[in-house]
Formats: structure tokens, C-alpha cells, sequence
């Protein structure tokens, strides 16, 4: 079965250093998406990648499918407190069955 | 637009008892999605309906768990003769069904089995 995996499971930085977690795939993608959890939250979705190799900015956050869609990841730029939660990446191979990663969780220190 | 709506929002009840979700998508979305989250984890896919049709399901459903949309609206999850392992948190998100779009997410129904 399909299996995803998001490295690190979690990460510490202090405020206003970078950030990237990355997202492997077993199985090449229809496209993934980004969502974000915040503690004690829902899932809020950020972003939908598609093509081979496309790159997405949104503010601080740039997100980046691999040239084999197979993988992604997503970059923060010096975060923030407000960064602080849980990034998941979700794919589908095609049938809109929309699969969550592990998790990276993001504590940043003021 | 309201939003995705989930009731109840928490519900503890005894192990053996049977227990039923609402989930109420955001208007004019075809596409609903059932997931189960527990502390730590993402989120694992139940099953997901194109309007009332229920277009897959993991295996978890093929036993105690069922999912109904019977007018392509609103959606129900069961539980029957819930277990401790069954606490979590149960989340229902809609989409247009249309490929890109946004995936919206509801606040999710906390279950508790004691």
C-alpha cells in the first residue's frame, strides 16, 4: 500500500532561522498537498502541487515537488512563533484518495 | 459559506456503545472525506464519497465503522460497539471535486471510550 514518510519528525529552531521538512512518496503522484496543524487544531490546507518539478511561494513558505513526483518539501523562511505547529503532506496517485504523512512537528523558541 | 460543520464536537461514551457522527460540508461541495487522527499522528483515511456515492474505503470500515451520505449532503459516521482503541478524533473535510481545489477540513468530533 501506499506509504508515506516525512523527515524530521520533529524539529527546534529558534526564531528566525529556516525550516524544511521533506516528503517521500513509495509510489509516483497525481500531485500532493501541504496542510497545516496547529495544537489542538484541524488541518488547514496550504497548497496543491502538480507538476514535475513545480515550485510554489507562498510569503516564507516555498514548496517544491520533485522532478519524479515522488517527493516534496517545504521550506519556511526565518520563522516565526506563528509557525509553530504540525506539517503534513498528503498525496493521491490518482483517485483523489488523499494519503497524510507522518508529520513534522515545528517548535520555534522565541 | 459556514464552513465544514461536525457534531458532536466531543462525546464520551462506554465501551460497547454504539456512537454516530454528523458532518455537514460546505455548500455545493460534492467530494466528502472521513478521517480518524490520534494524538501524534496524521491523519488516516476512513472513506470518501462523490456526492452520495462512497467512492472507496480503507479496510476499518468494513467492520464496526459505517459512512452514509444518502442525499449527497450531509454525511453520518457510526461506530458500533465502540472499543478503547476507537478514541480519537474524527474528521471530516469537502472539496468541490474538482482537481485543485481546496480541501476544507471541520473542527473534528473528539471521542472518548471509557
Amino acid at each position: 500500500g501506499q506509504q508515506v514518510m516525512q523527515i524530521p519528525q520533529y524539529q527546534h529552531v529558534q526564531e528566525g532561522e529556516d525550516f524544511t521538512t521533506y516528503c517521500n512518496s513509495s509510489t509516483t503522484l497525481s500531485n500532493i498537498q501541504w496542510y497545516k496543524q496547529r495544537p489542538g487544531g484541524h488541518p488547514v490546507f496550504l497548497i496543491q502541487l502538480v507538476k514535475s518539478g513545480e515550485v510554489k511561494k507562498q510569503k516564507r513558505l516555498t514548496f517544491q515537488f520533485g522532478e519524479a513526483k515522488k517527493n516534496s518539501s517545504l521550506h519556511i523562511t526565518a520563522t516565526q512563533t506563528t509557525d509553530v505547529g504540525t506539517y503534513f503532506c498528503a498525496v493521491d496517485s490518482g483517485t483523489y484518495k488523499y494519503i497524510f504523512g507522518t508529520g513534522t512537528r515545528l517548535k520555534v523558541l522565541a | 459559506d459556514t464552513g465544514v460543520s461536525q457534531n458532536p464536537r466531543h462525546k464520551i461514551t462506554k465501551r460497547g456503545q454504539n456512537v454516530t457522527f454528523r458532518c455537514d460540508p460546505i455548500s455545493e461541495h460534492n467530494r466528502l472525506y472521513w478521517y480518524r487522527q490520534t494524538l501524534g499522528q496524521g491523519p488516516e483515511f476512513l472513506t470518501y464519497f462523490q456526492n452520495e456515492a462512497q467512492l472507496e474505503k480503507s479496510r476499518l470500515l468494513s467492520d464496526r465503522f459505517s459512512a452514509e451520505r444518502p442525499k449527497g449532503s450531509f454525511s453520518t459516521l457510526e461506530i458500533q460497539r465502540t472499543e478503547q482503541g476507537d478514541s480519537a478524533m474524527y474528521l471530516c473535510a469537502s472539496t468541490t471535486g474538482s482537481s485543485g481545489n481546496t480541501i476544507y477540513f471541520g473542527e473534528g468530533s473528539w471521542l472518548t471510550v471509557v
